[in-house]
């Protein structure tokens, strides 16, 4: 069974603080992951993807990723009440011909 | 760029009727995935279309169909509607087909009554 879970939160920060988010899936052959964000009636829109082991940063974001604990997070710094989402971990299955899983989210509220 | 574009955005349909759904996507992208997402169920994927074929499918019953032509837009259609087919219906490109990264265009939101 292939699965992409996540803490369904809320997860409340002041802002400015920092968010972590989590995700684990159950697939050692996963190869990409993948973080979205989306907003209440939107889309999912993609923040970041990371494919080797480490971290990653964009801007206020760094994804991490570690393939033996079959765990990857997103942290999100001097977090804005715009940041406010619930944001979606996807992973990837079955190689080149596989396709994405994706979690079922974790809801993050920033507080002014 | 344009983004990718579904049509419609709403529909109100019935039990029993059936219903198309329309995805343009991203220019230059040739892979198109469809997912359902629901409250309970989250962004469960349909189906993947690349170069016309279908090229992975996912653990939905066969009243769920889709097609790709050679513009890469793709349709999906769901026939004898139930009340459970209420959801939102995401459509994704991506130039490359399986785990290439995808985009998600804006939705349409199907209400079965």
């Amino acid at each position: 069974q292939k699965e992409v879970e996540q803490n369904s939160g809320p997860l409340s920060v002041p802002e400015g603080a920092i968010a972590s988010l989590n995700c684990t899936y159950s697939d050692r052959g996963s190869q990409s992951f993948f973080w979205y964000r989306q907003y209440s009636g939107k889309s999912p829109e993609l923040i970041m993807f990371i494919y080797s082991n480490g971290d990653k940063e964009d801007g206020r974001f760094t994804a991490q990723l570690n393939k033996a604990s079959q765990y990857v997070s997103l942290l999100i710094r001097d977090s804005q009440p715009s940041d406010s989402a619930t944001y979606l971990c996807a992973v990837t299955y079955g190689g080149s011909q596989g396709n994405l899983i994706f979690g079922k989210g974790t809801k993050l509220s920033v507080k002014p | 760029k344009a983004g990718v574009t579904q049509t419609p955005r709403y529909l109100i349909k019935t039990r029993g009727q059936q219903v198309t759904l329309s995805c343009s996507p991203i220019s230059g992208h040739r892979s198109v995935s469809w997912y359902q997402q629901t409250p309970g169920q989250g962004l469960q994927f349909l189906f993947e279309y690349f170069s016309e074929t279908q090229r992975n499918k996912g653990n939905f019953p066969g009243r769920f169909s889709g097609r790709q032509f050679s513009n890469s837009r793709s349709e999906m259609n769901v026939s004898t509607l139930e009340l459970g087919d209420s959801a939102l219906y995401l459509c994704a490109s991506s130039r490359a087909q399986g785990t290439d990264t995808q985009y998600f265009g804006p939705g349409t939101r199907l209400t079965v009554l």
